[in-house]
């Protein structure tokens, strides 16, 4: 069964350092991989998705994430955080086109 | 402009009643997912529709139910409330596969069973 697994619960930057949030996948067949990210009390909004066109792919406020087919890894970056990414991102993946399944989850804290 | 709505956005029920959440979505999306988010477990599918009158079981679907009776609505039933279903549930929405485009999500439901 597909599954991803995000390291690390809570990661800690200070404003203006660089984010690195961690997505390792297991499948059988090449997935499709996607950051989602939940503000507070809020509904989740698509970061970024890997629909094997590029290794590299570039999403929304400067994040950008990279596939490692050797590796298993789809991480999450960004070089200099901003106090407003503080956030709960979500690593999720996909084989058949249509259902989510979701990471547990990783609480983003930027302090000034 | 087109939106996902969820309704209420919080209640607080007691155990052994019957509950509804409402999702209510008008991008005319086929495709509509019921999730609950858990700390620790991340969001998990409780069901999904691929349209009217379809309706599949997700990976925790005991306890819940759906019905699609047309496009724009996909309500989430608890039948028997249990203090074990306290949690936000999310609906989403999304037009055809995930590749193509992007699924849409409501601002949740906070639950409590009490």
């Amino acid at each position: 069964a597909q599954s991803v697994t995000q390291l690390g619960s809570h990661v800690s930057v200070s404003e203006g350092a660089l984010v690195l949030l961690r997505c390792n996948y297991s499948s059988s067949v090449p997935p499709y991989l996607f950051w989602y990210v939940q503000y507070p009390n809020q509904g989740l909004q698509l970061l970024l998705k890997y629909t094997s066109a590029a290794t590299l792919v570039k999403g929304i406020n400067g994040f950008e994430a990279e596939f490692k087919k050797s590796e298993t890894s789809f991480h999450l970056t960004k070089p200099s955080a901003h106090m407003s990414d503080a956030a709960e991102y979500f690593c999720a993946v996909s084989k058949n086109t249509d259902k989510l399944i979701f990471g547990t989850g990783t609480r983003l804290q930027v302090f000034p | 402009d087109a939106e996902i709505t969820q309704s209420p956005r919080h209640k607080i029920t007691e155990t052994g009643r019957q509950v509804t959440l409402a999702c209510h979505q008008t991008w005319n999306h086929n495709n509509m997912f019921w999730y609950r988010q858990d700390l620790g477990h991340g969001l998990r599918l409780i069901h999904y529709s691929y349209g009217v009158q379809d309706t599949n079981k997700g990976e925790v679907s005991d306890g819940y139910s759906v019905s699609r009776s047309n496009t724009e609505d996909l309500p989430l039933t608890l039948e028997s409330a249990a203090s074990s279903q306290t949690s936000v549930y999310f609906c989403a929405s999304s037009d055809g596969g995930l590749v193509e485009t992007e699924a849409f999500f409501g601002q949740g439901t906070r639950l409590t069973v009490v």
